[in-house]
């Protein structure tokens, strides 16, 4: 069982729908960041969220940090081809002794 | 942020061979870390490579299948040894340091990686 669950493992949508990924676990993490990774390359960090119940936009992205500190979720308004993409959300926990933790990652497909 | 370089950046190797993938980071970090991510998997942490002392690694990761070298602030390399088809592997090294001046946490600063070295082994 990993300490972050990721949710949904695999996502198809068209163009210009909503998705909202989500990430959970039952420890409380000090920060949550969220990473796309398109193929080829290494992990690029989109956000850094670190307060219980913080938002933060980027873009067509929200990103959210649960009140508990235990989940996230990134929500992507109007999808585009260009979204395409694994997106892997990591934190750190004590219970992870305080190293980044990744949680298994969301493969996204956005069809034109 | 940093900027990582990450050689080679692909390469296919044979069975039982071994191969060293070096890692420079254009300014001098504390940390740095190698991480392994297997086809469609997400990223494992194989160790903490620690400057001037041996480095620290995570449970399923031995030195004598990953040795892995820490001269200065600004370098690293992690060698797979003996390697299988199971070591068909992305590898990748990462830093921790500041976004854009903040201090992004208060128990870790934020990781950057580099492009990764795609392994094949056959």
């Amino acid at each position: 069982t990993q300490l972050l669950e990721q949710s949904p493992q695999f996502l198809s949508i068209q163009e210009g729908e909503n998705l909202t990924v989500y990430c959970n676990s039952s420890s409380v993490f000090s920060s949550l960041q969220w990473y796309r990774q398109e193929p080829g390359e290494g992990p690029v960090l989109l956000v850094t969220v670190v307060t219980g119940g913080e938002v933060k936009k980027l873009k067509r992205l929200t990103f959210q940090f649960g009140d508990a500190r235990k989940d996230s979720s990134l929500h992507i308004t109007a999808a585009q081809p260009g979204d395409t993409g694994l997106y892997l959300c990591a934190g750190y926990s004590p219970h992870a002794g305080n190293m980044l933790t990744f949680g298994g990652g969301t493969r996204l497909m956005v069809k034109p | 942020s940093a900027v990582i370089s990450q050689k080679p950046s692909r390469d296919i190797c044979q069975r039982g061979t071994s191969l060293t993938i070096q890692c420079q980071v254009d300014s001098q970090v504390t940390m740095m870390f190698w991480y392994r991510q297997q086809p469609g998997q997400s990223l494992t942490l194989i160790a903490t490579a620690n400057q001037g002392s041996e480095a620290t690694y995570e449970s399923g990761f031995v030195i004598d299948k990953f040795p892995i070298s820490r001269p200065n602030l600004t370098f690293s390399t992690l060698t797979v040894s003996n390697m299988s088809p199971e070591d068909s592997s992305i590898y990748l090294c990462s830093v921790e340091g500041f976004r854009d001046g903040e201090f992004t946490s208060s128990s870790g600063n934020t990781i950057y990686f580099g492009e990764g070295s795609w392994l094949t082994v056959v």
